[in-house]
């Protein structure tokens, strides 16, 4: 069974900070992760897809990393904004036993960037 | 809007109620599905269809209903709720094999059952 884990629960930074977001799973047979932003009461925002054979992916000011062998992914915002201000999940794939891929989600890291 | 795009944003409910909530994607996806985000909890999958046929079912209780008339559409038809079923449900679409693309959600239908 696949379990996904994020740290921290919620992050408050100053304007301009560089920051990590941390995920964790316990399966590490999986094809790609991917993390998506939330704002208050709205659906999700695909932010980046990293398939297994890659290290990274860099959209941005936003740069994921993947460590399959530890377990591992982290999402870097550099030079932080009010506008990131949002929850953001990581999820990873998992089949099911009836052979269906489900996403299996983290609960979130809500972060708050201050004026 | 992000290509998958969910009716009505918010609704309220009675628990005798029957009432549906839509999903429609033009992507040119092939699967949709169904998750429920409750507060304080993650993301938690519900039904998946898979070309137009139900997949996956994730132990969901019967009053909750869902409905794929064809690729583009997926519904969710509700009866006889309870107050611990208010929620945000998200509709995500993908390729079948979404390993290369990932997973594309629409904006949710904010449900409080009263």
């Amino acid at each position: 069974k696949q379990e996904v884990t994020q740290i921290p629960a919620a992050l408050s930074v100053p304007e301009g900070e560089n920051l990590v977001l941390n995920c964790s799973f316990t399966d590490s047979a999986i094809y790609n992760l991917q993390w998506f932003r939330q704002d208050p009461g709205k659906g999700l925002t695909s932010l980046l897809l990293i398939q297994s054979s890659q290290r990274e992916q860099t959209s941005g000011r936003l740069n994921a990393s993947l460590d399959k062998s530890s377990g591992r992914s982290t999402l870097y915002i550099a030079a932080s904004q009010p506008g990131d201000s949002a929850t953001y999940l990581c999820a990873c794939p998992f089949l099911t036993q009836g052979g269906s891929e489900k996403l299996v989600f983290g609960k979130g890291t809500k972060l708050t960037v201050n004026p | 809007e992000t290509g998958v795009t969910q009716t009505p944003r918010h609704l309220v409910m009675g628990m005798t109620n029957k009432k549906s909530l839509k999903c429609e994607q033009h992507l040119g996806h092939n699967a949709m599905y169904w998750y429920k985000q409750s507060a304080k909890k993650p993301l938690e999958l519900m039904f998946v269809y898979s070309l137009e046929e139900r997949v996956e079912n994730n132990s969901v209780p019967s009053r909750f209903s869902p409905e794929c008339p064809n690729s583009s559409h997926l519904f969710l038809h509700l009866h006889t709720l309870q107050p611990e079923d208010s929620a945000l449900y998200l509709c995500a679409s993908s390729q079948d094999h979404p390993g290369i693309y990932g997973y594309t959600f629409g904006s949710g239908t904010r449900l409080t059952v009263v």
